[in-house]
């Protein structure tokens, strides 16, 4: 079973650009989250779809932040226009959602964008 | 509010010694507990959870934690580390069964030397 992959690995851009990181969840994963983690901090939670519905989207840092997740399945991130501020590593993870039980979230490998 | 905190950013043990990894949470209610481990160019990767049964939780690679409640504490062990646990560990709460944001500390970076 394929993991939770995300598109790209590295991305170098400058500020006042946009880019669009993509997460493709484990098939079958109704929930979908990004998190980030700026340079020495924490990994952040930026928000929660369920399928195609934003669950929580608390974490997102500004209106800069676009996040979709069109059909239930793979999500993307834009980040329009980047700042400084936006650099770090993103994360995607996704879970199955099934009641009853604690959730395990998956993690990808992340996205590390540096805004210059 | 939940938070955790991870005492100790960098540790170094000796391969064969006693890993031991802290982790204290602050949580109004009763917490699920994770630790997650990230090894080079990788993604996290689950170690164990805490799901409020039994309170010594056996994770993958040797590793296990204990929930101790009256101390609000979920601290990794091993009792002999190995080369290939160099990474970065991570410990993470929730309080809801499924669809949650994690909480995470801020990481705590296993050195391993020979």
């Amino acid at each position: 079973e394929a993991g939770v992959t995300q598109f790209p690995s590295h991305s170098v851009i400058e500020k006042g650009q946009t880019v669009t990181l993509r997460c493709d969840p484990i098939s079958g994963h109704d929930n979908l989250y990004w998190y980030r983690r700026v340079m020495g901090k924490e990994i952040k939670f930026l928000l929660h779809f369920v399928k195609e519905s934003k669950q929580d989207e608390s974490g997102m840092p500004n209106n800069r932040f676009l996040a979709e997740r069109t059909g239930g399945t793979y999500s993307t991130l834009k980040v329009q226009p980047a700042e400084l501020e936006d650099s770090g590593v993103y994360f995607c993870a996704s879970s199955q959602g099934a009641s009853g039980r604690v959730d395990t979230q998956y993690f990808g490998p992340g996205t590390r964008l540096t805004v210059l | 509010a939940q938070s955790v905190t991870q005492l100790g950013s960098h540790v170094s043990v000796s391969e064969g010694a006693l890993v031991l990894l802290r982790c204290n949470y602050s949580s109004s209610v009763p917490p699920y507990l994770f630790w997650y481990v990230q090894y080079p160019n990788q993604g996290l990767q689950l170690l164990l959870k805490y799901t409020s049964a039994a309170t010594l939780v056996k994770g993958i690679n040797g590793f296990e934690a204990e929930f101790k409640k009256s101390e609000t504490s979920f601290h990794l062990t091993k009792p002999s580390a190995h080369m290939s646990d160099a990474a970065e560990y991570f410990c993470a709460v929730s309080d809801h069964q499924a669809g949650t944001a994690l909480i995470f500390g801020k990481g705590t970076t296993l050195s391993v030397s020979s």
